[in-house]
């Protein structure tokens, strides 16, 4: 598994500015991702997903970039909020695969007043 | 209300003792999920179910049991606790098809002195 907790990457951002979020997913068959975000004390919170198909998907205030030549995926948050504070992580699906994801290390994002 | 609830949300136990998580889906989803989250490791999948009467093993299966008899719940019996099962439970389920997000529980943080 991926290292979180201690080990986290941590973005810091002025409350109103734009977030990104960069994740490198690891399998080049994968073709459904999807991005989740957790807060302290909670399950993982289903933002938003993007199929293979697409390169871009927008949702309210975020945005889910795919770029499958390199492998990476990035989640874009406007205009950030204090209630944006957590911790973010990517997963990947692939068809043959069945339902089964697989997670990123996650990142976490402190929005500063 | 719909969705997904796990019980209880804090367990302390001692080593040796047999304790069950349960959880309970109202989606009437197929594919259910059952994660441990520890500091350095991320979410590692221990078991896995895709219907009523059908389990299989995830990462991390050793020392745990499951069951689905119904399909709406997917309890998680730890036969004989031990200290490094100490971690934060994730129950999570999924509809059938591709391109399915899982949904997650809130969690339960068991102890296991």
């Amino acid at each position: 598994g991926e290292s979180v907790g201690l080990h986290l990457p941590t973005l810091s951002v002025q409350e109103g500015d734009n977030s990104i979020i960069n994740c490198a997913y690891s399998n080049s068959a994968s073709d459904y991702f999807i991005w989740y975000k957790q807060e302290s004390g909670k399950g993982p919170q289903f933002i938003i997903d993007i199929r293979s198909n697409m390169d871009k998907r927008q949702g309210q205030r975020v945005t889910v970039l795919l770029n499958k030549t390199v492998k990476h995926l990035s989640l874009q948050i406007a205009a950030t909020q204090p209630g944006d504070s957590a911790v973010y992580f990517c997963a990947e699906n692939w068809a043959m695969g069945g339902n089964m994801l697989t997670f990123g290390g996650g990142t976490r994002l402190m929005v500063k007043p | 209300d719909a969705g997904i609830t796990q019980s209880p949300r804090y367990k302390i136990t001692e080593t040796g003792r047999q304790v069950t998580l349960m959880c309970h889906q109202t989606w009437s989803h197929s594919y259910m999920f059952w994660y441990r989250q520890d500091l350095g490791h991320g979410l590692r999948l221990i078991y896995y179910s895709a219907a009523a009467d059908i389990t299989d093993k995830g990462e991390v299966p050793d020392g745990y049991v499951v069951s689905r008899s119904k399909t709406e719940n997917f309890p998680l019996t730890l036969e004989s606790a031990t200290r490094s099962q100490t971690s934060v439970y994730f129950c999570a389920s999924s509809g059938t098809g591709v391109s399915q997000p899982q949904h997650f529980g809130d969690g339960t943080r068991l102890s296991i002195l």
